[in-house]
């Protein structure tokens, strides 16, 4: 399989579950990220990941939770989530480096429904 | 982060070509001007970008005028698959990428 892949790709959780989701980049990325698409608004980024090492966050609240055990895999935990934060979930890597050149290669997303 | 402006919508006939129009007034000289689009239920996926000079790809070309406040996206025939969402974004140092609203683009058949 190739490119950015995303599980599940629609998720229906209550406001007291707990659930992960998952991405996997098969493209020898060293950065990944987590953006936010709700409803007619812009992307949003939630978290930056360079070398397995977090260096941007941007001012998400703690009930999401991110993690990257390695450069191919990234995941977002979720707990005591609000219906706000139903939305389309993405993830993307990039080459590393400050290189103006890095494009971004995103998965399909994971859409995400609070009940 | 510098802002991109675009119309929230455009409509083109098949087989035509279209410019979609972006203004970023307050570009600085290291930001590189980049495209992406999203077709519906996907991802955004990269277009093209550019610096200074126009560019061309499979894809799409890219003009960027001569003071760098605006640029254009043409795709040169439009076809039913080029229905999505454009965004014109710039891309400052590092790996952000700031998205914006974006245009709309409906291809009439």
């Amino acid at each position: 399989e190739t490119g950015v892949t995303q599980t599940p790709r629609h998720l229906v959780m209550g406001m007291t579950n707990k659930k992960s989701l998952k991405c996997e980049q098969h493209l020898g990325h060293n950065a990944m990220y987590w953006y936010k698409q709700s409803a007619k608004k812009p992307l949003e980024l939630m978290f930056v990941y360079n070398f397995k090492e977090q260096t941007e966050n941007n001012s998400v609240p703690s009930r999401f939770s991110p993690e990257c055990p390695n450069s191919s895999h990234l995941f977002l935990h979720l707990h005591t989530l609000q219906p706000e934060d139903s939305a389309l979930y993405l993830c993307a890597s990039s080459p590393l480096g400050t290189g103006y050149d890095n494009e971004q290669f995103f998965g399909p997303g994971t859409r995400l429904t609070v009940l | 982060d510098a802002k991109t402006t675009q119309p929230n919508s455009m409509e083109s006939n098949e087989e035509e070509p279209v410019h979609l129009p972006c203004n970023h007034s307050t570009i600085s000289g290291t930001d590189y001007i980049h495209w992406y689009r999203q077709l519906p239920s996907q991802g955004p996926e990269y277009v093209i970008h550019g610096l200074t000079s126009n560019v061309n790809n499979r894809m799409a070309s890219l003009a960027i005028a001569e003071d760098r406040k605006s640029s254009t996206l043409i795709l040169h025939r439009a076809t039913l698959r080029d229905a999505a969402v454009y965004y014109c974004i710039l891309r400052p140092t590092g790996n952000q990428f700031y998205f914006g609203t974006g245009t709309s683009l409906t291809v009439i058949p």
